[in-house]
């Protein structure tokens, strides 16, 4: 079955990185691009970008161009999203889904993962 | 940027009444193939989303039949026929037609 698992909990200061892994299986990885979103504490959705598995493409959102990298490393079917200069605005639980090319739709998504930035 | 407008954004809801979100999108959702890539996600209580619904109204397998979705353009609408305690949590539609949007979410909750 298809499964997407990310990586663990992160505590981080302000002004550091933190880089975000998502483990696929249970499908081809590169027939499918990674979206990553994100979600504040008690908040909505947030559409971060992509990244294509195939050919390694990628696509931001305007707000994360020059501070958010996505990359894949197809050898072990996983997918990283790297956010640099971490601010408390980017507290959050982030999320990795998988989109269906024939609906453009999310049909899977990893557990998230928390990153909390704290001094 | 599209923009996604949900309501109600609070929707408390008696056990075996009807349930209804509206989605109003800024522009038209209909792509240059003829399909409208419109979806409806579910977040339960310390869930990740999951897709309800996808392209307005196709509903994902074991997703019980009492979820519906349709609308056309930019006015799309969710409905749940009878809503029960599993339902609780925050509904979202998502947009894929002009890049990728979500609405502000709907938080469904047992009156």
């Amino acid at each position: 079955q298809v499964q997407l698992v990310q990586s663990g909990t992160e505590v981080k200061k302000p002004g550091a990185s933190v880089k975000v892994s998502c483990k696929a299986s249970g499908y081809t990885f590169t027939g499918y691009y990674i979206h990553w979103i994100r979600q504040a504490p008690g908040q909505g959705l947030e559409w971060m970008g992509w990244v294509n598995p195939n050919n390694g493409g990628t696509n931001y959102a305007q707000k994360f161009h020059g501070w958010v990298t996505m990359t894949r490393d197809t050898s072990i079917t996983t997918a990283y999203m790297d956010l640099s200069r971490l601010t408390s605005d980017d507290t959050a639980v982030y999320y990795c889904a998988r989109v269906d090319s024939s609906t453009w739709s999310f049909d899977y998504w990893g557990q998230g993962t928390l990153v909390t930035v704290s001094s | 940027d599209v923009v996604m407008t949900q309501s109600p954004l609070s929707l408390p809801v008696t056990l075996g009444q009807p349930a209804s979100i509206s989605c109003r999108s800024s522009q038209s959702l209909v792509f240059s193939d003829g399909d409208t890539y419109l979806h409806w996600l579910q977040q339960r209580p310390g869930q990740s989303p999951r897709r309800l619904i996808y392209k307005v109204s196709k509903r994902d397998s074991g997703v019980p039949d009492r979820f519906s979705g349709s609308g056309s353009g930019t006015d799309f609408t969710l409905k749940i026929s009878r809503v029960e305690a599993e339902d609780v949590g925050v509904y979202y539609c998502v947009q894929g037609t002009h890049g990728i949007t979500f609405g502000q979410g709907t938080r469904l909750e047992i009156k």
